[in-house]
C-alpha cells in the first residue's frame, strides 16, 4: 500500500519551540501534501510539495522532501498552543487515482 | 458560509438500523469523496465522484451506498449497520479530479461521527 507513515505518532513541545514531524512512503509520488485536523474537525490543506522541488516554505511552516529516500518533513517554526492538532501528510502517488493519507502525527503544544 | 458542510455532525444507532449522511459543497467543486477514519485516526478513501458520476469504488461493503443528485451533493447511505463501521466520515471535495492530486488539495467537511450500539 503506498500509505503514508508519519512519526513520531505524537509529539508535545512547549509554546515557543519547533516542531518537526516526518512522512515516509513507499511509492514514486507527483507530489506531497500537509493537512491539519483540529479535534473534532475536518481536514485543512496546509501546503503542497512536488517531487521535483526539495524544499517550500509558508509562514511559520517550511516542508523537505528527499524523494530518494521517499520521506518528507514538516517544520513549525516558533509553535503556538493553537498549532495543537493532528497533522497528516497525503501523497499524490503514481498510479493512484486520489489522495492517500497517512496516519498522523498529534501535536501538543503547551502554553 | 460553510464550504463543505455534513450532517448530522453525530449518529448513534444500534446494530441494524439503516442510516444516511448527507453532505454539500458550495465551492462549486466537480469532485466529491467520502473517507472514513477508523479509531486510530488512518483515512481511508471510500468513494469518489466526479461530476455525479462514481469514478472510484474502493473495496467497501455493498451495505454502503453512494448517491450523487447533482455535482454538489454525495450523500451516502449505510444499510444494516454493524459494530465495525463506528468511525468518523468525512466528505471532502476538490476543484476536478485532478487539481484536487495535483494543486489547490482536498477540502473536507467537519465529519460525521458514527457510533453503532
Amino acid at each position: 500500500s503506498q500509505q503514508g507513515e508519519e512519526d513520531p505518532q505524537a509529539l508535545s513541545i512547549q509554546e515557543g519551540e519547533n516542531a518537526t514531524m516526518n512522512c515516509s512512503y513507499k511509492t514514486s509520488i507527483n507530489n506531497l501534501q500537509w493537512y491539519r485536523q483540529n479535534s473534532g474537525r475536518g481536514l485543512v490543506h496546509l501546503i503542497l510539495i512536488r517531487s521535483n522541488e526539495r524544499e517550500k516554505h509558508s509562514g511559520r511552516l517550511r516542508v523537505t522532501l528527499d524523494t530518494s529516500k521517499k520521506s518528507s518533513s514538516l517544520l513549525i517554526t516558533a509553535s503556538r498552543a493553537a498549532d495543537t492538532a493532528s497533522y497528516f501528510c497525503a501523497t499524490d502517488a503514481q498510479g493512484y487515482s486520489t489522495l492517500t493519507f497517512g496516519k498522523g502525527t498529534m501535536l501538543l503544544v503547551s502554553p | 458560509d460553510t464550504a463543505v458542510s455534513q450532517t448530522p455532525k453525530y449518529l448513534v444507532t444500534q446494530m441494524g438500523n439503516d442510516k444516511s449522511i448527507k453532505c454539500e459543497q458550495n465551492l462549486g467543486h466537480d469532485t466529491m469523496y467520502w473517507y472514513k477514519q477508523d479509531s486510530k485516526k488512518f483515512l481511508k478513501i471510500m468513494f469518489s465522484y466526479n461530476n455525479k458520476e462514481l469514478i472510484i469504488n474502493e473495496t467497501v461493503p455493498n451495505r454502503f451506498s453512494p448517491k450523487s443528485p447533482d455535482k454538489a451533493h454525495l450523500n451516502l447511505h449505510i444499510n444494516s449497520l454493524e459494530l465495525g463501521d463506528s468511525a468518523v466520515y468525512f466528505c471532502a471535495s476538490s476543484q476536478d479530479r485532478d487539481r484536487g492530486r495535483l494543486g489547490s488539495g482536498y477540502t473536507f467537511g467537519s465529519g460525521t461521527r458514527l457510533t453503532v450500539v
